[in-house]
């Protein structure tokens, strides 16, 4: 198993470009999130789906999009980059029926927006 | 939990001794709790769970304790190794969202 990936790694966007970021998870982990993480801080719910078609708001959904057409796909949408969306945005999983809240997390993707 | 600050408070721990990491939740209805170990540059990693019915988990050289009456949560780490270095963040699950308190940064001394 990859378990879960994501691409790319590292981007520059200028303010008011777009782009998605991927994840995906071959686990087939019915659960997926997005959070992201600014520089020495803890990590914040963007998005989250607890299944195929399913999506719901985190803490700071704002300028974000998320779709859910697959088990194994979560990619996570930004339309208008603004300077306040440079992070490091993590994208994790986890199987709902295993008994634990143990979620797998991708290595991250570093955005920076100017 | 809340990211407060632009700091993460930082824990000392002389190798060998046993580390107490802390950490306050606001949620009475959360009923889940999760602690991560996240290294430099990489994603957090699972270390422990606990329901909110237990009050006490243990696991490999780990311990985790939950005091629901004054919402706190604390990670143990027995004889403290260089590798457990890294930053630990503790989660809570609210209706199926798990959300992250701010972390305490490890360190070991030699």
């Amino acid at each position: 198993n990859a378990g879960v990936t994501q691409t790319p790694k590292f981007r520059i966007l200028k303010i008011g470009q777009s782009m998605t970021l991927q994840c995906a998870q071959d686990m087939n982990h019915n659960y997926m999130y997005w959070y992201r993480q600014d520089p020495g801080m803890g990590l914040k719910l963007i998005y989250y789906s607890v299944g195929a078609g399913i999506t719901d708001k985190g803490e700071v959904p704002n300028g974000y999009n998320v779709s859910r057409s697959t088990t194994e796909d979560f990619p996570l949408r930004l339309e208008l980059a603004a300077p306040s969306q440079t992070s490091v945005y993590f994208c994790a999983s986890y199987d709902s029926s295993s008994g634990t809240y143990e979620q797998y997390f991708g290595p991250g993707t570093r955005l920076t927006v100017t | 939990g809340e990211n407060v600050g632009l700091h993460l408070p930082t824990l000392s721990v002389q190798e060998g001794d046993n580390s107490i990491i802390n950490c306050a939740y606001s949620n009475s209805a959360s009923d889940y709790f999760i602690w991560y170990k996240q290294e430099s540059g990489k994603g957090p990693q699972f270390i422990i769970d606990i329901r909110s019915n237990m009050d006490k988990r243990q696991g490999q050289r780990v311990t985790v304790l939950l005091n629901k009456t004054v919402k706190h949560l604390s990670l143990q780490i027995a004889a403290t190794q260089p590798g457990d270095s890294a930053v630990y963040f503790c989660a809570e699950n609210r209706d199926d969202k798990i959300i992250f308190g701010k972390g305490t940064r490890l360190h070991i001394l030699p």
